[in-house]
């Protein structure tokens, strides 16, 4: 239906490494969001992407929608234990008044 | 500025209670939603409130109610309580119901 499946679940780097994570639909998305959790918070929202093949970056976060709107992905460069926590796509669902969250990727870094 | 308030921050009760949480927006924001969040798992959409009516609406039984007052505060209700309800209870409000949300810190529900 209009879930969303977020890949990989859950993911350990070394402190420096790159990381991504992947957010799919087998629908067409109207827009995707993506939170940040940090272990024992609340999500915070980090970006919303509307346009097809839209790249957006935020410092060392690369956010990327695909050019036929079912897929996103956020990249990270150079990790940081800042870093740390669980990251959500999340999808409107047709009509617009429900949001719909993915499984997360939760990003352990390791100094 | 305030962000989103929700009260209280924890509460422990017990099978077959009820329990009403709140929820206070951002300032300006006319539209809360409610999420259910159990460890290890993305948030559940429960309910969407914009200008004190029922926009949407979750999966979830009939034990779940809320409601959206004229300031734009909310709650929610949940009835006769099971196990399978501890949760941490996410409340997020938002301009309109299609803008990016801004959560609270969560009600943290427990049954005994």
């Amino acid at each position: 239906g209009q879930q969303v499946m977020q890949i990989p679940q859950y993911q350990h780097v070394q402190e420096g490494e790159d990381f991504t994570t992947y957010c799919n639909s087998s629908t067409t998305l109207s827009n995707i969001q993506w939170y940040k959790q940090r272990p024992g918070g609340h999500p915070v929202f980090l970006i919303q992407l509307v346009k097809s093949g839209e790249v957006k970056k935020q410092k060392r976060l690369t956010f990327q929608f695909g050019e036929a709107k079912k897929n996103s992905s956020l990249h990270i460069t150079a990790t940081q234990t800042t870093d740390v926590g669980t990251y959500f796509c999340a999808r409107h669902h047709t009509g617009g008044f429900k949001t719909i969250f993915g499984a997360g990727t939760r990003l352990f870094v390791k100094a | 500025d305030a962000g989103v308030t929700q009260s209280p921050t924890h509460l422990i009760k017990t099978r077959g209670q009820q329990v009403t949480l709140r929820c206070s927006p951002i300032s300006g924001h006319k539209s809360v939603s409610w999420y259910q969040q159990v460890l290890g798992q993305g948030p559940q959409f429960i309910f969407q409130y914009y200008e004190k009516e029922e926009r949407g609406r979750g999966n979830f039984p009939d034990r779940f109610s809320a409601r959206q007052f004229p300031n734009y505060s909310s709650e929610l209700n949940v009835n006769a309580l099971l196990l399978g309800d501890s949760a941490l209870y996410l409340c997020a409000s938002s301009l309109s119901g299609d803008q990016p949300q801004h959560f609270g810190d969560g009600t943290r529900l427990s049954i005994l």
